[in-house]
């Protein structure tokens, strides 16, 4: 079964301090991997997504097959970056996209 | 273009009543998909619609629960026989096509007394 795992409820750094969010998956298959970011009253918006390879904000993410990874990084996190984040995986043959329980990220001044 | 609509933003009902919760996707999508957030949890798959279709309702409970996407109007998802475990936020999702973005609404926040 499809499945994504956030370790991370979450999460505090410092500004200026690297981030990484944690993110793995298990599916047999090819999936998609994106990151989802949901800022304090606003809707779920769209970070990233693997196959665009883009670095969105700062952030990055890296799909690592035989990890079975999608970990979420920043190097140099802002206050503005606190947020809650969710990794999502959908199977390429279908739309429906798999969440994690994610993680709440403060970034503390 | 307002993005994904969803209204009511906040729903009370209680055990026992109807619920029906109503999503515009963004002009031009007509894809929509349900998510339902329990408290604590991600967001789950409930079903995914194109106008007048349903795709894929594996997410959806098998009673109580439906879903339509009318050619005119917006999308229902329709909750009867409401339980206090029917509690949860409840997201909609559009999107132009099969593999594009999905753009998610604010969500209805529905609470069973």
């Amino acid at each position: 079964a499809q499945r994504v795992t956030q370790p991370e409820k979450l999460l505090s750094v410092f500004k200026g301090a690297p981030v990484e969010l944690k993110c793995n998956y298990s599916y047999s298959g090819s999936p998609e991997l994106f990151w989802y970011v949901q800022y304090s009253r606003q809707r779920l918006q769209l970070l990233l997504r693997h196959i665009s390879r883009e670095s969105i904000k700062g952030f990055t993410a890296d799909l690592n097959k035989g990890e079975t990874s999608f970990h979420l990084k920043k190097p140099f996190a802002q206050e503005e970056d606190s947020a809650m984040y969710y990794c999502a995986l959908s199977d390429q043959g279908a739309q429906k996209l798999v969440f994690g329980q994610g993680t709440r990220l403060t970034i503390n001044p | 273009n307002a993005g994904v609509m969803q209204n009511p933003r906040h729903l009370v009902r209680r055990r026992g009543q109807e619920a029906r919760l109503r999503c515009s996707p963004m002009k031009g999508h007509s894809h929509v998909y349900w998510y339902r957030q329990l408290p604590e949890e991600g967001l789950k798959f409930m079903v995914y619609l194109q106008k007048e279709n349903i795709i894929d309702e594996s997410g959806m409970p098998k009673e109580r629960f439906s879903a339509e996407f009318p050619k005119e109007g917006p999308s229902i998802l329709r909750i009867q026989q409401v339980v206090r475990g029917d509690s949860a936020a409840y997201f909609c999702a559009s999107s132009q096509g099969m593999i594009a973005e999905q753009f998610f609404g604010p969500g209805t926040r529905l609470t069973v007394l």
